[in-house]
């Protein structure tokens, strides 16, 4: 069972467009972090949303936290052909005890047409 | 740029052979987490390091095992390669344990062909 989906899996998009992705799970959150990641390289840390609510903006992205801690959203304006990548979203479940599990979402390629 | 370097690169092995990948973390991380990416997946889990002990384990076979050292590097071990072992694997570091904060710094990762 996939702690976190994103949605969609693959968006193909013109420059210029807005899109939205989404990543849902049933499990509460302490906190939740968006990363990006280029074709063999490591994720990039966007951002870190830690209160039920709470919007991050960074330049053209929006991040959002879903009131409940469930959920959270990523909204691009304009997109850019280099915004092009896979978004991870990732977080440590509350029930995961002492540590820090850190679940990564099942991702969403975007791809952004000139 | 994160401050986390990975070792090799790029790595390719038979299948039944043992590789060690490695890991330095970013300065002031004590924490590190070992992760593995199958193409166009997520990474998943395998396990974390924490003051030079395993400190959590995802659903991976014992083949997987790990070190921590001293100053706080890291190696990644795994027995007996098999072909759905390719994946690119993925070192982060982090600081421990900080309430409502689980910030993660990848390195550049290794991509292990089994062949």
């Amino acid at each position: 069972t996939q702690l976190l989906e994103q949605s969609p899996q693959f968006l193909s998009i013109q420059e210029g467009e807005n899109l939205t992705v989404y990543c849902n799970s049933s499990s509460v959150f302490s906190s939740l972090q968006w990363y990006r990641q280029e074709p063999g390289e490591g994720p990039v840390l966007l951002v870190t949303v830690v209160t039920g609510g709470e919007v991050k903006k960074l330049k053209r992205l929006t991040f959002q936290f879903g009131d409940a801690r469930k959920d959270s959203s990523l909204h691009i304006t304009a997109a850019q052909p280099g915004d092009t990548g896979l978004y991870l979203c990732a977080g440590r479940p509350r029930r995961s005890g002492g540590y820090q599990k850190v679940t990564f979402g099942t991702g969403t390629k975007l791809q952004v047409i000139p | 740029e994160t401050g986390v370097t990975q070792s090799p690169t790029h790595l390719i092995k038979t299948r039944g052979q043992q590789v060690t990948l490695r890991c330095s973390s970013q300065s002031g991380h004590n924490t590190v987490s070992w992760y593995q990416q199958a193409l166009g997946q997520g990474p998943q889990f395998i396990f974390q390091y924490y003051r030079e002990e395993e400190n959590g384990r995802g659903n991976f076979p014992p083949r997987f095992s790990g070190l921590q050292f001293p100053n706080y590097s890291s190696e990644l071990n795994v027995n007996a390669l098999e072909l759905d072992d390719s994946a690119l694997y993925l070192c982060a570091s982090s600081l421990p344990h900080l309430i409502g904060s689980t910030e993660a710094f990848f390195g550049q990762g290794t991509r292990l062909t089994v062949v």
